[in-house]
C-alpha cells in the first residue's frame, strides 16, 4: 500500500492565484516524520519543510503554508499568491521512526503558474 | 558549506558499457541515499547507507547494480553492464541522521544507447 499519497497528478492556476496540494500519509508509527520537496523545470530536488508527528502546529513562511492534521493523517502544503517560479512538481515525503532514515514519497503533484 | 556534489552530471554510455556515478555527501551527514528518477516509476530509493554501511539495498533492480561507500566522504554507484531501460536520472542525498531531512545533489543524468 501506499505510505503517502499525493492524489493530484497536475494542477494548473492562473499566477496570484491560491492552491493547495495535498498529502495523505498512512503509519502505524507515533513518531514519524513528514517532508515537502519542490523540484523545478531544472531539476533538483529542494528541500521545503520538515515536520515531526509531535508537533501539529502550522507553518508559514511567506507565501508558503503547512497545514498538518494527525486526526486525518494529512500534511498539505498551500501557496498563497502564486507565482510562474512556482511551478514545478511538488512532493511529500514520509519517514517512520522505526525504519530509520528511509523516506517513503509522494508520486508528485505537477503544478504550472500561467502569467 | 557545499551540497551533496555528484559526478558526472550527465552521461552517455552504449549499451553493455559500465558505468560509474559518483557521489560527496555534505560533511558530517552519516547517512547516504542513491535515488532513481524516471517518468515512468517516479523517484525510487536504491540503496542507502549509515556511517557508510548498507542497511537497505532492496531497491537496486538486478545484480548489474552496485553501490559502494568506502569512506564517509565517498560514495559510487556502478552498472554494469549497462542497458538502455537504465536511462535515467540518478540522485544521491545524504542526512545528518533519523528523521532528518535529506539534501539532495543536482543529479546525473544518464543515457544508455
Amino acid at each position: 500500500a501506499q505510505k503517502v499519497t499525493q492524489a493530484q497528478t497536475e494542477i494548473s492556476v492562473v499566477e496570484k492565484e491560491d492552491v493547495t496540494l495535498d498529502c495523505v500519509y498512512e503509519t502505524r508509527d507515533t513518531t514519524y516524520y513528514l517532508f515537502w520537496y519542490k523540484q523545478p523545470p531544472s531539476g533538483e530536488l529542494v528541500f521545503l519543510i520538515r515536520r515531526n508527528s509531535f508537533d501539529e502546529q502550522n507553518e508559514i513562511s511567506g507565501r508558503y503554508s503547512w497545514n498538518f492534521q494527525k486526526s486525518t493523517s494529512s500534511f498539505n502544503f498551500t501557496i498563497t499568491a502564486s507565482q510562474v517560479v512556482d511551478s514545478a512538481v511538488y512532493f511529500c515525503a514520509l519517514s517512520e521512526g522505526h525504519t530509520g532514515n528511509q523516506f517513503y514519497f509522494g508520486t508528485g503533484t505537477s503544478l504550472t503558474v500561467i502569467p | 558549506d557545499a551540497g551533496v556534489i555528484q559526478s558526472p552530471r550527465h552521461e552517455v554510455t552504449e549499451m553493455g558499457q559500465e558505468v560509474t556515478l559518483r557521489c560527496k555527501p555534505i560533511s558530517g551527514h552519516n547517512s547516504l541515499f542513491w535515488y532513481r528518477q524516471t517518468m515512468m516509476r517516479g523517484l525510487e530509493l536504491l540503496i542507502y547507507f549509515n556511517n557508510n554501511v548498507p542497511i537497505d539495498d532492496s531497491g537496486m533492480p538486478e545484480d548489474r547494480f552496485s553501490a559502494k561507500m568506502p569512506n564517509a566522504s565517498f560514495s559510487t554507484l556502478k552498472i554494469q553492464p549497462s542497458e538502455p531501460r537504465d536511462s535515467a536520472v540518478y540522485f544521491c542525498a545524504s542526512s545528518p541522521g533519523t528523521g532528518y531531512e535529506q539534501y539532495f545533489g543536482p543529479g546525473t543524468r544518464l543515457t544508455v544507447t
